[in-house]
């Protein structure tokens, strides 16, 4: 089965870092783009951040350029997103999702259930 | 404000044909592709259709999706209680290099 799971989520004080996890399952990782997808409660998608097969590009949406790294390792099927200087803004659920194609910068065929991360004090 | 501007609701009642509307720009769908989302209550989006108008394998005939100059729209033909969910449209975008997302659409079935 084609999968993605996500983890890293957590509480975490405003300032603060998190890591985010997400192994891949079923597919040729190293094929695919991958992306992480954010949603606030309550509220719509945000596209996070996306990276290449190889990792050699990456892209950052604005609202976390500077603070997040996207990065991936290949040989562990697994993608990361390194937080820091968290804001109370970045409360949200994060997906791990899967280009339809090795290059689809907004197509995600495969999405994880997410993980949550809270920025509180 | 989303890059990309969708109402954010629509409603139909069962059996009608329902249309969510994306709106964008020259740098985004006027250039990219574009690709629906749907979203059922407490669940994960699913992609629904790519590429303007295709549909990935198991997505019902009654969804569709056409793309005319800087703007998209999703159909929903025989609408089904099942079909309540939020809708997004989502395009890259060339100029912010980045993908954008719609605001999204609460779909009600009455």
């Amino acid at each position: 089965e084609v999968q993605v799971l996500e983890s890293g989520g957590g509480l975490v004080q405003p300032g603060g870092s998190l890591r985010l996890s997400c192994v891949a399952s079923g597919f040729t990782f190293s094929s695919y783009a991958m992306t992480w997808v954010r949603q606030a409660p309550g509220k719509g998608l945000e596209w996070v951040s996306g990276i290449s097969t190889s990792g050699g590009t990456t892209y950052y949406a604005d609202s976390v350029k500077g603070r997040f790294t996207i990065s991936r390792d290949n040989s562990k099927n697994t993608l990361y997103l390194q937080m820091h200087s968290l804001r109370a803004e970045d409360t949200a659920v994060y997906y791990c999702v899967k280009s339809r194609l090795s290059s689809a910068w907004s197509a995600f065929d495969i999405w994880g259930q997410g993980t949550m991360v809270t920025v509180s004090s | 404000q989303s890059v990309l501007t969708q109402p954010p609701s629509a409603s139909g009642t069962p059996g009608q044909r329902v249309t969510i509307s994306c709106s964008g720009s020259t740098s985004n769908i006027g250039s990219n592709t574009v690709n629906w989302y749907q979203q059922l209550p407490g669940t994960a989006p699913k992609l629904l259709i790519y590429s303007n108008n295709q549909r990935p394998s198991g997505v019902p005939d009654r969804f569709s999706g056409s793309k005319s100059g800087t703007s998209a729209s999703l159909a929903i033909s025989g609408l089904q209680s099942e079909d309540e969910a939020d809708y997004y449209c989502a395009a890259w975008d060339d100029s912010l290099n980045s993908a954008v997302f719609g605001g999204g659409t609460q779909l009600t079935v009455l």
